[in-house]
This record gives C-alpha cells, structure tokens and sequence, in this order.
C-alpha cells in the first residue's frame, strides 16, 4: 500500500460524457502527478502540481483538465470522452516535486469509454 | 523533450535463469529511476541512479548507470516467479517533466 488512494477503482461511461478522477495523495506530500496508461502508449505524463499551483505538463489533452485543493488532493477531469480514452489514469504523489524524487503510485481508475 | 528507449519489450526466461533490461537515451541524464509493475498493479519504486558509473544492488537485483550517464540497466539474476512484471526506468528532464520508458515485460516460466 503506496498511501495514495484513488477512487473509482473502475469507471464505466459512454462516449461525450464527462467524468472526474480523484487522488489523495500520501500524508506530507506536496506533488501529486497524473499519468496515462494504455497498452499501446505506455505510461504517459499528463500534468503535475505542486502545493496546489500547476508544476508541469505534459501530453494532456484540451478536453483533460486538473486542479490540486488546498487539502492536496487533486481531481482529473476529463470531459467529451473519446472512445480512446479508455486506459488505466494513475496518480502519483512525492515530497518535494522540485527535483526526481521518488513517486508513489496510487491503485489506478480503469476508465472504460463505450 | 527527453527519450528514453528501453529494450527488450519482452522476455520471456525460464525460472533461474537471469535477465536484463536496458534503458538508452541520446542525452546526458541528471539521474534515473527504475519502477516495477506487477501484472493489474501499479508502478512501485525500485531504486535511483544518480552518479556516473553507479552500481546498486537489491538482494538478486544490480542497477547500473552508464559512465557517460545516457543508459541504465537493471540485471536480475536467477529469476523467480515473484520477479514477474513490467519494468519501467524512468527519467526526469531540466524541467522535471517525468518520462517513462516502455517497459520490459518479464514473463518468468516455472
């Protein structure tokens, strides 16, 4: 058990639909980090915050969004669902989020797009 | 930004038998990580090389970081079905954008 939770464990929706991920990140963690998993593309970097301010992005889609609260949990939303978008959404959480430091993988959110 | 190609995709190796992942980029690296992720889990932290010519160990598992610091490898040996699972190594950038390298699926036959 890494500490980072993420929930739903599993999302099933149709395409157009719109849908929020959630992750709490582990206890005294300021970084908390979206990624994208697919068989064909691997694990994918999406966007990162730091102390509630956007750190980095990566690959994410106009139609993907995030946002990181006060308390640091942080919510994915991603909306006009493409068929494409089905894969496995992880959450990581590390200390500092200023240098590569260790990353702590949370369960993961199959999303299934019908 | 930053590539990192790993390789092989898969092996396949018969219980006790060793196996070794390779992770390659064109530029210098500050530093890389390496990941496991067993079958329906998710990523867990190995280990981080940071210095030129570094060489960790982890019980059957030698992590090495190249002297020019632009490839890495993760040598197991004597395999076990416990080690099944895709093994990821990772880098992070000027900008500290991560990057993940496809990873190795290891398939370990009893």
């Amino acid at each position: 058990d890494s500490g980072v939770t993420q929930t739903p464990k599993h999302l099933i929706t149709a395409t157009g639909q719109r849908v929020t991920l959630r992750c709490s990140p582990r206890s005294g963690d300021l970084s908390v980090y979206w990624y994208q998993q697919s068989l064909d593309q691997g694990l994918q970097f999406l966007i990162q915050y730091y102390n509630g301010e956007e750190r980095a992005k990566g690959n994410i889609l106009e139609r993907f969004s995030a946002q990181q609260f006060p308390d640091l949990h942080s919510e994915l939303n991603l909306s006009s669902l493409e068929l494409g978008d089905s894969a496995l959404y992880f959450c990581a959480s590390s200390v500092v989020g200023t240098e590569p430091d260790t990353q702590y993988f949370g369960p993961g959110t199959r999303l299934t797009v019908l | 930004g930053q590539q990192v190609m790993q390789i092989p995709q898969y092996q396949h190796v018969q219980e006790g038998e060793d196996f070794t992942t390779y992770c390659n980029s064109s530029t210098t690296l500050s530093n890389i990580q390496w990941y496991k992720q067993r079958p329906g889990g998710h990523p867990v932290f190995l280990i981080q090389l940071v210095k030129s010519g570094e060489v960790k160990k982890q019980k059957r598992l030698t992590f090495q970081f190249g002297e020019a610091k632009k490839n890495s490898s993760l040598h197991i040996t004597a395999t076990q079905t416990t080690d099944v699972g895709t093994y990821f190594c990772a880098i992070a950038g000027g900008s500290y954008i991560p990057t993940f390298g496809r990873g190795t699926s290891l398939i370990v036959h009893p």
